[in-house]
């Protein structure tokens, strides 16, 4: 039973491209998040969301990011016009429904190099 | 809104003693989870140890046990017989109660382990 697989592992974009973060949960598992880890720091929510539905984009930023769940196929964070600020590592998750802790499962993370 | 506090931003520890790393949180939840992750130099997150609220006894996992006092807000973890392969950094994260499904979790700063041999 393969884990939460995220592509790419390393992703270089100039600044003013775009960025696409892939991440196909495990199997059974309906529900995704996605995190970011800015150098240094500790994981910070970003969007959760189920298939076809964004339930909460409260760590968002407004301008720039998107994300998706498509009924088919993975999990997509879309980050348009990439500055140097958004470097980092973005991590997804993705769980069954609520109330079993085990099935909490982190990718291992696509590290997003903006030059 | 939830907060957790990791106090050590570094620490040193001799191979095969025991290690306790902090962790505070603070919410006004009665329900809610907390966990200890172990990220390696290579990235990737590892789950380690969960303990529920209404857990009576601390969790334990191998050489992994969570001090858990609630009264205090505090979770620590402790690491028996500590090994080179340790040598991570450490998140303690908090887990709110399920709104629609949502289950995200707030992540403290982590605590980087150094083992030395």
């Amino acid at each position: 039973n393969a884990g939460v697989m995220q592509n790419p592992r390393h992703l270089v974009r100039r600044r003013g491209q775009e960025a696409r973060l892939r991440c196909s949960p495990m199997k059974g598992h309906s529900h995704v998040y996605w995190y970011r880890q800015l150098p240094e720091e500790g994981l910070k929510f970003m969007v959760y969301l189920q298939k076809e539905n964004i339930i909460d984009e409260s760590g968002m930023p407004k301008e720039r990011f998107s994300a998706e769940f498509p009924k088919e196929g993975p999990s997509i964070l879309r980050i348009q016009q990439v500055v140097r600020g958004d470097s980092a590592a973005y991590f997804c998750a993705s769980s069954p429904p609520p109330g079993h802790h085990w099935g909490y499962t982190f990718g291992s993370g696509t590290r997003l190099t903006v030059v | 809104a939830q907060k957790i506090t990791q106090t050590q931003p570094g620490m040193f520890v001799q191979e095969k003693e025991a290690v306790t790393l902090d962790c505070t949180y603070d919410t006004s939840d009665q329900s809610y989870g907390l966990f200890w992750y172990k990220q390696p130099s290579s990235g990737e997150m590892i789950f380690l140890i969960y303990q529920g609220s209404y857990d009576e006894q601390n969790a334990t996992e191998g050489r992994y046990s969570l001090n858990f006092q609630k009264a205090r807000k505090s979770a620590n973890l402790v690491i028996s017989a500590s090994q080179l392969g340790d040598s991570a950094m450490y998140f303690c994260a908090m887990r709110e109660p399920p709104n629609f499904g949502n289950e995200k979790l707030t992540f403290g700063t982590g605590t980087r382990l150094t083992i030395i041999p």
